[in-house]
């Protein structure tokens, strides 16, 4: 049973664009939630992540939104350029007997044409 | 230059042999991760450690094996048991529980035959 279900598969956008990427997970014990940047043949590195008490957090061009009543969240990306092309995961954390292991999303693979 | 490093890159087995992956970091992290990643279904946790000696199983631990002698190794082992052992693996460390940044290495792509 997949606890985060990320949308889409895949994407394709114009360079200058704004790819958004959706999440949602059902656990409300989930309290941590990271979106991971992965390129072919690389392990993922972690790139932006919020916490249930905020709205929205930026950083550079990245942006979460994050609503709890709906329980989802997103990724965009804004000016997107084709050095952002790479496979995008979201994720949710939540406590288990002291360690935080992280649920991950199928992932999106973003294509941004020049 | 700290980080985490797994060797080798690309590993081939024959179906039936045990096999070991690496897993070493150097940031004194306390807690340490290994995932598996299939195409289309992200990535699965199959064994953590949050301190030395001390290690819990994941999502998918069947088939799979680690140890924690060292705080700065945890290497896994796919047993033969594993019946689709063939995937991309990938290891991560934190600083330790209270900490939820988890960080990755390049991982191991194991193909077995």
């Amino acid at each position: 049973q997949q606890q985060v279900k990320q949308s889409p598969q895949s994407l394709i956008v114009q360079k200058g664009g704004i790819p958004i990427i959706n999440c949602a997970y059902e656990n409300t014990a989930f309290d941590y939630f990271p979106w991971y940047q992965q390129f072919p043949g690389k392990g993922p590195a972690l790139l932006i992540a919020i916490r249930p008490d905020v709205s929205e957090k930026k950083e550079g061009r990245f942006t979460i939104s994050f609503n709890k009543s709906a329980k989802q969240f997103s990724l965009h990306i804004m000016d997107s350029q084709p050095g952002d092309s790479a496979t995008y995961f979201c994720a949710a954390s939540r406590r288990v007997t002291g360690a935080n292991n992280l649920f991950f999303g199928t992932g999106t693979r973003l294509t941004v044409i020049p | 230059d700290g980080g985490i490093t797994q060797s080798p890159k690309y590993l081939f087995r024959k179906e039936g042999q045990n096999v070991t992956l690496s897993c070493e970091q150097n940031l004194n992290h306390d807690a340490m991760y290994w995932y598996r990643q299939d195409p289309g279904q992200g990535l699965r946790l199959i064994y953590y450690s949050q301190i030395v000696n001390d290690f819990q199983k994941g999502d998918i631990a069947e088939g799979y094996s680690v140890s924690r002698e060292k705080k700065e190794s945890f290497p896994l082992t796919v047993t033969s048991a594993q019946k689709n052992p063939t995937a991309f693996y990938l290891c991560a460390s934190s600083t330790g529980a209270g900490v939820y940044e988890q960080y990755f290495g390049p991982g191991t792509r194991l193909t077995v035959t």
